[in-house]
Parts: C-alpha cells; structure tokens; sequence
C-alpha cells in the first residue's frame, strides 16, 4: 500500500524566512496530495492541495510543487509569521479516497 | 453550513468496556471516513463509507473495532473490549465525491479517547 515520508519532523525559521517541509510517496497511482495545518488540541485544516495533472500550485504566501516522476511533493511557506507556527502534514490518495498521512512537521517561527 | 461535528469531545473508559463513538458529517457529504491520531504522528485511515457501505475497511486493526453508516448521514464507531493502546484521539472526516467534485476531507473536532 502507499507510504508516504516526511522531512523534517522539526523546523524553526526566523519571522519573514521561508520554511520548506518535503514528502516523498510510493504509489504512483496516487492522484490527490493535500497539506493540512494542526493547531495543539485542534482538527486538522487543510491549507492547500494539488492534484497530479499540475506541477505547481500557489495560494498567498503557500504553494506547493509536485514532482510525479520522483514521486516527491513539497510544501513552501514565505514570509513566515507568527501564526504559522503548528504541526504540517501532508498526505497522499488514490481519488480522493482514504488519506494516508506523512509523520508530520512541527514548525516553529522564532520572531 | 456546520461543519463535521463528533460525539463526545472526550471519553475516559476502562479497558475491557464497549465504547460508542458518534460523527456527524457536513449536511449532503456522501463520503465519510475514520481516522485514529495517536500522540505525534499523522491520523492513519481506519474505515471509509460511500453512502451507507463501507467501501474500505482496510485500516481497522482487529475485529474489536466495527463502524455503521445506516442512513448514509451519521455514522458510530463502535470498539469492543476496549485495551489501553486503543488510546487516541479519533477523528472524523467528510467530503462530496463524484465527477468535478473537490476532494477536500473536511475533518471534525476528534474525540479523545482514554482507556484507563
């Protein structure tokens, strides 16, 4: 079944410095890569997602690049604030169908 | 609309007890999934139900643990004989499905539960 790995399970970045959180799949029929945003305590958002026809994706300071051949999909945040600070996942599916989850990335912005 | 809401909030039991645990989906959402979130790792996959079916079961650890969708809206996720590694936080996920439709999962607050 699919694997998905996270890298790294820690960053801390200065306010104003751009983070980057990278994950690797092993299924190349996935389809559907979402990155969710975990608050302490609270449900998982998700804060921006692509889909394997496109390579690149951006929202605002957020994008995210997909690269199907090496089966790798990154999340890029700039200008980093301090509400940035949570945990990131990101994840892997089949059609939209179950989710299989990275480990996760504790980010942290240091102002 | 309300979002994805999930009964109880919190659930201490004692091991070995039966434990309910109830999601209510976005009004109109046919696809709702299960997921188990243990401390600092990402939520793993434990059922899925298009409509009232479950289409895949494969994440569900033993026999001890059953889900039920019979109106294709709300959904329980039942564990029996409750052991202390069944601890975590239990969440749940709805989304639309079909040709154009986003596959966005919309996740409820969880519930954490405690087996004592």
């Amino acid at each position: 079944g699919e694997n998905v790995e996270q890298h790294p399970s820690t960053l801390s970045v200065q306010e104003g410095d751009s983070a980057v959180i990278k994950c690797t799949y092993s299924d190349s029929a996935s389809n559907y890569f979402p990155w969710y945003k975990q608050e302490l305590g609270k449900r998982p958002q998700l804060i921006i997602d692509i889909r394997s026809n496109v390579g690149e994706k951006k929202d605002q300071r957020i994008a995210v690049t997909l690269n199907k051949t090496a089966k790798h999909f990154s999340l890029h945040i700039t200008e980093t604030q301090p509400e940035d600070s949570a945990v990131y996942f990101c994840a892997a599916s089949i059609k939209g169908q179950k989710l299989v989850f990275g480990q996760g990335t504790r980010l942290t912005i240091n102002p | 609309g309300a979002g994805v809401s999930q009964t109880p909030s919190n659930k201490v039991t004692e091991k070995g007890k039966y434990v309910e645990l109830r999601c209510d989906p976005i009004s109109g959402h046919t696809a709702l999934y299960w997921y188990r979130q243990s401390l600092g790792q990402g939520p793993e996959f434990l059922i899925y139900f298009q409509g009232t079916g479950a289409a895949d079961d494969s994440g569900l650890p033993n026999d001890r643990f059953f889900a039920v969708r019979p109106e294709g809206s709300v959904s329980t996720l039942k564990i029996q004989r409750t052991e202390r590694g069944d601890s975590a936080v239990y969440l749940c996920a709805s989304s639309l499905t079909g040709r154009g439709r986003s596959n966005e999962q919309f996740f409820g607050p969880g519930t954490r539960l405690t087996v004592l």
